[in-house]
């Protein structure tokens, strides 16, 4: 298995510009996780994702964020406007629930810089 | 407000020495407990994970459990310095198995 895949790498864009970030989760996980990471909030959860259906989207910072599944495997985070302070590493995890451990399995994460 | 407390660091180790990451947690029901590590400009990988009381050994690696005094610690033995990296503490929020919340992370250096 290829593991999750996220795209772009990275991304450098303008304030106010909208952003698109996509993740492909691993085949057969029903679980899917989008986190931000900075050094000074560490890796924070934005929303998560069971069989395609939102279940927790409290960290999503405001408005200006959102994030869809489709289906089992994709998914988008957009920020629009985006603004300089969401410059950030942002990473896609999906997971299965072995008994009640969830084994998260990151993307190599986009980085994001708004000038 | 749900919290995972590590020390930022960094924690400098001599190669060969036990090196011991420590983190404390605010929700007395969390269930389960994971350590993560980060090399630089990398993404978080899992490396250990319990959820009872005690220790639990893989390898080179032991993570500890105290859930009376909300404390998780990670040892490390014989450390490399391919070891060097951040670790990250995550749990789960009490009632949400599948709700996971990470700390900062500790930056741990070993020094050859």
């Amino acid at each position: 298995d290829a593991g999750v895949i996220q795209s772009p790498r990275h991304e450098v864009t303008e304030m106010g510009q909208e952003v698109t970030l996509r993740c492909k989760p691993i085949s057969g996980h029903d679980y899917l996780f989008w986190y931000r990471q900075t050094m000074m909030r560490g890796l924070e959860l934005l929303i998560y994702f069971n069989n395609n259906v939102p279940i927790d989207d409290s960290g999503m910072p405001e408005d200006r964020f959102s994030a869809k599944m489709p289906n089992a495997s994709f998914s988008t985070l957009k920020i629009q406007p985006s603004e300089p302070r969401d410059s950030a590493v942002y990473f896609c995890a999906s997971s299965l629930i072995e008994g009640y451990i969830v084994k998260l399995f990151f993307g190599s994460g986009t980085q994001l810089s708004v000038l | 407000q749900k919290e995972v407390e590590q020390n930022s660091g960094p924690l400098s180790v001599p190669e060969g020495a036990i090196a011991s990451l420590n983190c404390t947690y605010s929700d007395r029901g969390s269930q389960s407990f994971f350590w993560y590590r980060q090399y630089s400009g990398k993404s978080p990988e899992l490396i250990m994970f319990i959820y009872s009381n005690g220790d639990k050994e893989d390898g080179r690696f032991t993570a500890q459990l105290n859930k009376a005094s909300q404390y998780v610690s990670l040892l490390i033995r014989d450390s490399q310095p391919s070891d060097s990296a951040t670790y990250l503490c995550a749990v789960n929020e009490y009632d949400r198995d599948d709700k996971i919340i990470f700390g900062k992370g500790t930056r741990l250096h070993i020094l050859p």
